[in-house]
Parts: C-alpha cells; sequence; structure tokens
C-alpha cells in the first residue's frame, strides 16, 4: 500500500538555521511525492512535488526537498528559518485515486 | 478570487440534526475530495469525486452523503449528526488525480 510517514510530531529550529522536516514513503512503483504546509486556522498550501527527474526538488517560500530513493525518504528543507515558517507540514504520497497524507510534523522556529 | 471555497466557515448545531457544507473550486479542476481533520491534526480522506463521479469512498458513515451537482460543486450532506463528528472539515480540487490538491479554507463543525 502507498504509504508515507512522518517520524517527527515536532521540530523545533531557531530562526536562520537550517531546518529539516522527514518524511520516508512506502510505495510501489515510482512513488508521486508531495509537501504542504498548514498554517493555523487554514487549509493545507501546497509547497513541491517529486514526480520524476531531478532529485532535489524547489518549492515555494524558499523550500526544497530531496528525492532519495535508496533511503526512500523525502525531506523537507530550507538553507534558513524564519518565524513566518512556525506551522504544521505533511508529507503525501499519491496513491490511484487519491493522495495519503502522513501525521504531520508541526515546526516551532524560534526567534 | 478564491480559488476553492467553503461555507459556513464555521457550523454549531446539535446532536441528531441534518447539516450540509459547500464547497465550490473555480480552477477548471476535475477531481474534488473532502477530508476530515481530527482534533490531532490527522487528515483522513472521505470521498473523492472525478467529472462528477464517486470514485473513493473510504470507511466512512453512511449518514455523510458527497453531492456533485457540476464539475465546480462538490457538497457534503450530514444526516443524524453525533459528537464524534465534530473536526474540521477540508474540500480541495485537482486537476487530474495525480496532480496537487488545492484546498479550501475548511469547516470547523461542532456537535453538542
Amino acid at each position: 500500500a502507498q504509504s508515507v510517514a512522518q517520524p517527527e510530531d515536532q521540530v523545533n529550529v531557531a530562526e536562520g538555521n537550517p531546518l529539516t522536516v522527514k518524511c520516508t514513503y512506502s510505495v510501489s512503483g515510482n512513488p508521486y511525492l508531495f509537501w504542504y504546509v498548514q498554517y493555523p486556522n487554514r487549509g493545507l498550501q501546497f509547497l513541491l512535488k517529486y514526480i520524476t527527474g531531478d532529485n532535489l526538488v524547489k518549492g515555494s517560500y524558499g523550500f526544497e526537498a530531496e528525492f532519495n530513493k535508496s533511503q526512500t525518504s523525502f525531506h523537507l528543507k530550507k538553507p534558513s528559518a524564519l518565524v513566518s515558517d512556525s506551522a504544521l507540514y505533511f508529507c503525501a504520497v499519491r496513491r490511484i485515486n487519491d493522495m495519503r497524507f502522513g501525521a504531520g510534523t508541526r515546526l516551532t522556529v524560534k526567534p | 478570487d478564491t480559488a476553492v471555497s467553503q461555507t459556513p466557515k464555521y457550523l454549531v448545531t446539535q446532536m441528531g440534526n441534518d447539516k450540509s457544507i459547500k464547497c465550490e473550486q473555480n480552477l477548471g479542476h476535475d477531481t474534488m475530495y473532502w477530508y476530515k481533520q481530527d482534533s490531532k491534526k490527522f487528515l483522513k480522506i472521505m470521498f473523492s469525486y472525478n467529472n462528477k463521479e464517486l470514485i473513493i469512498n473510504e470507511t466512512v458513515p453512511n449518514r455523510f452523503s458527497p453531492k456533485s451537482p457540476d464539475k465546480a460543486h462538490l457538497n457534503l450532506h450530514i444526516n443524524s449528526l453525533e459528537l464524534g463528528d465534530s473536526a474540521v472539515y477540508f474540500c480541495a480540487s485537482s486537476q487530474k488525480v495525480t496532480y496537487e490538491q488545492y484546498f479550501g479554507p475548511g469547516t470547523r463543525l461542532t456537535v453538542t
């Protein structure tokens, strides 16, 4: 079954430091992977996706993600965190007729 | 213009009542979804419609019934509301199932 796992419920970083939010996947065949962000009292917003091609994918707000087939991972990264990046982040994988989301990771960036 | 809109934003009602949530997208997408997000922020797919046809119906009580009058609208009707139905319900849309989804702002349903 196509699924993703986010091993960390919470990630804390200091403003200006690099951040990583982890995601691992379990799929048969080639994975279609996505990252979304949810700010308080808002719907999810699409950040970036990996379908095929370059393993480093760039997305909105300076975020990028690295697809690693050998480690079955798709970690979200940003070189320099902002306080405004504090939010809930979801990794997701495409299934045949829908998308399956991970449990979410709450990112807190402290000044 | 709002891409995916939902009404109402907040819905407070009593157990046993019937209520509806409306969703509209102006993106020209052919697939629409309903999700339920619980208090722990876990996001669960409920229904998926492609070109007005139901393609996904996860394990959801039959008190929940989606209706898609056209490709731009997907409404959710809930009969005999229960306390456990309290959650935030999100509508989303995508151009084909494989593409990224765009979410509405959510409807916070509180059943008392």
